[in-house]
């Protein structure tokens, strides 16, 4: 089993839309969870972290964990065709490497 | 601007031909790292620097090799590509104390032919 999992879509939306994306994870012990976003040719940028269970947000973002399910998601509001990118989901394992899921490819229709 | 500069940004190699990927940075960050990511796939970690200390991961190939000859730049070889090395390659940074927050170049994109 993978330590991340991710359905890699893709997911397409009309503009204006309420996006959700989501992550299972296996690892109980993980405690960081964070969302890159990668857009086509480019390396990925982080969008935001969250530490432990509870939500995050950021503008139109927000991240939301639920420890007791191994869940995390990213919400999009009012989702624009800028947002249109693969978007990761990511944790630390006990050293330095993330354990990336494969990434969801969103696409905003104007 | 602070940032992670990755060169070339598209590489084309012959099959067993050597090949270097260079990055450097100028966030001043103790942690460099290497990943490879193949088409619809993770990016997956290679190795990474703590300072000077390298950390190879258990599952990378003998065919990759990296240096970090000071803190702003970290170099990858890979000394005798085959076909399935053709990938994006990405660097990037953090801090020691905040190993989730990486800040990623754009990658050199390698392609064997």
């Amino acid at each position: 089993q993978k330590e991340v999992e991710q359905d890699p879509g893709p997911l397409s939306v009309p503009e204006g839309a309420i996006v959700s994306l989501n992550c299972t994870y296996s690892n109980s012990a993980f405690q960081y969870f964070m969302w890159y976003r990668q857009y086509s040719r480019k390396g990925p940028e982080l969008l935001m972290y969250t530490y432990s269970s509870g939500n995050k947000e950021d503008g139109r973002f927000t991240a939301q964990v639920d420890k007791s399910s191994k869940y995390i998601s990213l919400f999009i509001r009012d989702s624009q065709p800028s947002d249109s990118a693969t978007y990761l989901c990511a944790t630390p394992n006990s050293g330095y490497a993330l354990n990336f899921g494969k990434g969801t490819s969103l696409l905003v229709t104007p | 601007d602070a940032m992670v500069i990755q060169n070339p940004r598209y590489q084309v190699t012959q099959f067993g031909k050597p090949v270097t990927l260079s990055c450097s940075q100028t966030l001043n960050h103790n942690v460099m790292y290497w990943y490879q990511q193949k088409s619809s796939q993770a990016p997956k970690l290679l190795f990474h620097y703590y300072d000077k200390d390298f950390n190879n991961e258990a599952d990378t190939p003998d065919n990759f090799q990296s240096r970090r000859p000071n803190t702003s730049f970290c170099f990858l070889d890979i000394r005798s590509p085959g076909l399935g090395d053709a990938a994006m390659y990405l660097c990037a940074t953090s801090r020691a104390q905040a190993g989730y927050e990486q800040f990623f170049g754009p990658g050199t994109r390698l392609t064997v032919l």
